[in-house]
């Protein structure tokens, strides 16, 4: 299966500032999903990001507050921008394995705190 | 969108076999059902996948009945480590598989 390194593990940011997340994957891949999960809470789509394509959001989240960027097959970045305390949470990327198995492969997380 | 149903939480001892049960009664004709294990401060690790009856792994088995409108996970002789939060998720495409319900945390006690 893939495997996925997501940069930083975790940040601690002052409120109006933003943070940009790395997620490299060691395969090509052509769909990455980003996600985030708030404290003692399942997992929340935030985006699908194909290469070559603008990112699709999920209801609730817009572009301007979570630019993603897709450079490639194996990389995409999520920002987080003008963070206010309610964005603190876990971000998480994942990718579709292929074969024969209709999983998901995620990443380690960035926990992010914003004060 | 199937939409899924767990149990919030379970609770067992060590050596137990543990069996939880995930509710998807507008499972489409395509979509397959997945279990994900997520231990704290990781990313959900998948743990086996299904269509019907029944499949089993080095981890654990899957019991699909024929109606498929829920699905069984069982854990046998869970240890300490399996103690965690395991999600049921039901689809088949990106796109649709994607949808997360609340999970089911397990805690293993000695």
């Amino acid at each position: 299966s893939a495997v996925i390194s997501q940069k930083p593990s975790r940040d601690i940011c002052q409120r109006g500032t933003s943070l940009t997340i790395q997620c490299q994957v060691d395969s090509q891949v052509t769909m990455m999903f980003w996600y985030r999960q708030q404290p003692g809470q399942s997992l929340t789509l935030i985006a699908t990001a194909n290469q070559g394509s603008e990112a699709t959001y999920e209801s609730g989240f817009v572009i301007d507050k979570f630019p993603i960027s897709r450079p490639n097959l194996t990389f995409s970045t999520l920002t987080v921008s003008n963070m206010s305390p309610e964005d603190s949470s876990i971000y998480l990327c994942s990718v579709e394995e292929t074969g024969e198995a209709h999983g998901y492969t995620f990443g380690s997380g960035t926990r992010l705190t914003v004060v | 969108l199937a939409k899924t149903t767990q149990p919030i939480s379970m609770d067992s001892y060590e050596g137990q076999e543990v069996n939880i049960t995930c509710s998807h009664n507008n499972i489409a004709t395509n979509d397959y059902i997945t279990w994900y294990q997520q231990f704290p401060s990781q990313g959900p690790r998948f743990i086996i996948q299904g269509y019907k009856t029944k499949v089993t792994n080095e981890v654990a088995s899957l019991f699909i009945p024929a109606d498929r409108k829920s699905s069984t996970l069982s854990l046998p002789r869970v240890s300490l480590s399996d103690t965690a939060v395991y999600y049921c998720l039901v689809g088949y495409n990106a796109g649709n598989m994607l949808t997360f319900g609340g999970g089911t945390r397990l805690m293993v006690k000695p």
